[in-house]
């Protein structure tokens, strides 16, 4: 059972189109997280959000946590094939476990 | 400066054999975590020390896998005997934080170690 289910699990679009990826859970997070990984390497991590109805921005990706931190989403405007790569989300539990989603795989064609 | 370094990068073994998996953390990082990440299931966290002591080891598949973390720059992930279903590749991160291995630490993920059991 994945407690964090990301959608799409792939996504093709073209440099300069804008796209939102979803993770959602039927539990709570004390917070999330969000990790971006290359081909051949590990997930680096690109954000935490912690509160509920947060928003933090990273150049051109917006993040928010659900107001009920069960979901976040990650937006990225004008994307370009530098943003390609495998979209992962990441909970941590209030009694500190700690899963990550399924993850969407993002390729940004030039 | 280093990041997390793993060996080997590739690891292609037969079944029933032994195989151990090697991670030197970030120096000064006082948790290391221990994932296996395969297209069906994901990245999926086996085992977390801190202060080289294990704290959840809950996701460790089962007694056939073992982690060790002898000093806090050196951990292993062993594998005896080795199965074709283990095939994945396996990552170390480690991390630093004041507050027991709080899940909101930020992680720095080594290259990994691509596992094949034939």
């Amino acid at each position: 059972t994945q407690l964090l289910e990301q959608s799409p699990q792939f996504l093709s679009i073209q440099e300069g189109e804008n796209l939102t990826v979803y993770c959602n859970s039927s539990s709570v997070f004390s917070s999330l997280q969000w990790y971006r990984q290359e081909p051949g390497e590990g997930p680096v991590l690109l954000v935490t959000v912690v509160t509920g109805g947060e928003v933090k921005k990273l150049k051109r990706l917006t993040f928010q946590f659900g107001d009920a931190r069960k979901d976040s989403s990650l937006h990225i405007t004008a994307a370009q094939p530098g943003d390609t790569g495998l979209y992962l989300c990441a909970g941590a539990s209030p009694g500190n476990q700690f899963y990550f989603g399924t993850g969407t795989s993002l390729t940004v064609i030039p | 400066d280093a990041g997390v370094i793993q060996s080997p990068r590739h690891e292609v073994t037969e079944m029933g054999q032994e195989v151990t998996l090697r991670c030197k953390p970030i120096s000064g990082h006082n948790s290391l975590f221990w994932y296996r990440q395969t297209m069906m299931r994901g990245l999926e966290l086996l085992i977390y020390f801190n202060n080289n002591v294990p704290i959840d080891d809950s996701g460790m598949p089962e007694d056939r896998f073992s982690a060790k973390m002898p000093n806090a720059s050196f951990s292993t992930l062993k594998i005896q005997p080795s199965e074709p279903r283990d095939s994945a590749v396996y990552f170390c991160a480690s991390s630093f934080g004041t507050s027991g291995g709080s899940r909101t630490d930020t992680q720095y993920f080594g290259p990994g170690t691509r596992l094949t059991v034939l």
